[in-house]
């Protein structure tokens, strides 16, 4: 999982703001996902991409939106109609010849 | 629909005790079962996975068991150490490759 990085860290975000929020790998794995997940609380899938130019909405999708343009790259728009998006967002990778998925390090989100 | 319950919430156990957690699927076409540790303010990793081909796993002091009939598989860490405290997920794929996670086991190492 050191292959997968996400930016910034941290970042704040004062309301009826989007922001993005960065996810790239160099595992040359073909799908990619993005977590929600809240304080004490498991993962939520907010959408995944299984190729580039194709992405599927998960289970929480309301008020985000991703793209994929490149293999390497999963961004993820936070919009201003996500009414709470304080929480830890996680970016995942998983290679085509086995289901392992792997995860980045994380960006935690805080609505000021 | 796909749904992962996992049990339980919170475990406590003395160092040098075992631990296990136990989850359960719905879809019986789930074929990887895979578990993860996660570390406060740290991303989930990968400690150990199973496939539905083989009933159990093993990895030093963690072990993965898997009942395909009954459709529940389950976290056996023994000789535990204060560093096993951290949170574990279950999940496993269902047939359109998406992994569904369980809420989650705060596991409790006491010295």
């Amino acid at each position: 999982d050191g292959g997968i990085t996400q930016s910034p860290k941290y970042l704040f975000r004062k309301e009826g703001q989007n922001v993005t929020l960065s996810c790239e790998q160099n595992l040359n794995h073909d799908a990619m996902y993005w977590y929600r997940q809240d304080p004490g609380q498991g993962l939520r899938l907010i959408y995944y991409s299984q190729i580039v130019n194709d992405f599927q909405k998960g289970d929480i999708a309301e008020g985000y939106s991703v793209s994929r343009e490149k293999k390497e790259s999963f961004p993820l728009t936070v919009t201003s109609a996500q009414k709470n998006p304080t929480a830890f967002y996680l970016c995942a990778s998983t290679s085509g010849d086995t289901d392992t998925q792997y995860f980045g390090p994380g960006t935690r989100l805080t609505v000021l | 629909g796909e749904n992962v319950e996992q049990h339980p919430s919170t475990l406590s156990v003395q160092e040098g005790d075992s631990a296990v957690i136990k989850c359960t699927y719905s879809d019986s076409a789930s074929n990887y079962f895979p578990w993860y540790k996660q570390e406060l303010g740290k991303r989930p990793q990968l400690i150990i996975d199973i496939r539905s081909n083989v009933g159990e796993k093993k990895d030093q002091r963690i072990a993965v068991t898997l009942n395909k009939t009954a459709k529940h598989f389950s976290l056996h860490i023994t000789e535990t150490q204060p560093e096993d405290s951290a949170v574990y997920f279950c999940a496993a794929i269902f047939g359109n490759e998406k992994l569904t996670f369980g809420t989650g086991t705060r596991l409790t190492i006491i010295p």
